[in-house]
C-alpha cells in the first residue's frame, strides 16, 4: 500500500514568490494535517481537514497561507508571499477517524517525506 | 497551551548503552504516542499508550505512560547505530480530538 505521497521534496525560492505544495494521503484516510518542522523542532499543526473540511486552522497564517482539500482527497498548501521565516519543512499527515466512535486508530498519523522549503 | 519538553535535547552514546528519554508536561494527555524521524524523512509512529502506568515494549524499546498521564519516558537497551534519529513524543488532549502536540524532540546519535 502506498504512504502519504508529497510534492516537490525540495523547493527553493525567493522572498515575496509564490509556492504551492501537493499531498496525496494514504487511500482510504479521511483526515488530513499540514504541518511545519523547523530545523530541530518538532512539527506544529497548520491546519486540519476532515473530509473536504477545514476543522482546525487556527495556528495558519491566513494572511499568506491558504490551503484547500477539493473532493477530499488530494491536498494542496500555498504561501503567498514567501518570507525568510518560511523556510521549512513542511509535512503531510493522513489517519482514519472513523464516524460512530472514536478509536485508537484516528490518533494515528501516517505521514509524508516531507517538502523541505528554503526561501533565500 | 499545551506543552511537551524533551529531555534531553541531544544524546550520543556508544552502540551497546542504554538510554532513556524524557517527555514532560503539566497537561493531562488522553494518549501519548512516541515517533521517530530520520534526516529528509516523516516521523515514523512508534507506539501510542493510553492509560496510565501503561508500559509498552518494542523489541528493545520500552515505552510507559506516566500514571497521572502528564508524561512519559522511553528507554532503549543496548542501542544500535540503527536507533539513531529524532524521537518525539506526541500528546492528544482528548478523546475525539485527533490534534497532537509534537514535543520539542531529542535527537539520539548511537556511535559505533
Amino acid at each position: 500500500e502506498a504512504g502519504v505521497v508529497q510534492s516537490p521534496r525540495y523547493k527553493i525560492i525567493e522572498k515575496k514568490q509564490p509556492v504551492a505544495f501537493w499531498c496525496n494521503p494514504i487511500s482510504g484516510h479521511n483526515t488530513l494535517y499540514w504541518y511545519r518542522q523547523n530545523l530541530g523542532q518538532g512539527p506544529e499543526l497548520l491546519i486540519r481537514y476532515e473530509n473536504e473540511e477545514a476543522v482546525d486552522d487556527s495556528q495558519l497564517p491566513k494572511d499568506r497561507f491558504s490551503a484547500e482539500r477539493l473532493k477530499g482527497v488530494d491536498s494542496t498548501l500555498k504561501i503567498q508571499p514567501a518570507e525568510l521565516g518560511d523556510s521549512a519543512v513542511y509535512l503531510c499527515a493522513s489517519s482514519y477517524t472513523g464516524l460512530a466512535e472514536y478509536t485508537l486508530s484516528s490518533y494515528e498519523q501516517y505521514f509524508g517525506p516531507g517538502t523541505r522549503l528554503t526561501v533565500t | 497551551t499545551q506543552l511537551l519538553e524533551q529531555s534531553p535535547q541531544f544524546l550520543s552514546i556508544q552502540e551497546g548503552e542504554n538510554l532513556t528519554v524524557y517527555c514532560n508536561s503539566s497537561s493531562v494527555f488522553s494518549s501519548l504516542q512516541w515517533y521517530r524521524q530520520e534526516p529528509g524523512e516523516g516521523p515514523v509512529l512508534l507506539v501510542t499508550v493510553v492509560t496510565g502506568g501503561e508500559v509498552k515494549k518494542l523489541k528493545r524499546l520500552t515505552f510507559q505512560f506516566g500514571d497521572a498521564r502528564k508524561d512519559s519516558s522511553l528507554h532503549i537497551t543496548a542501542a544500535q547505530p540503527g536507533d539513531t534519529g529524532l524521537y518525539l513524543c506526541a500528546g492528544a488532549a482528548n478523546f475525539g480530538n485527533e490534534k497532537l502536540t509534537f514535543g520539542t524532540g531529542t535527537r539520539l546519535t548511537i556511535i559505533p
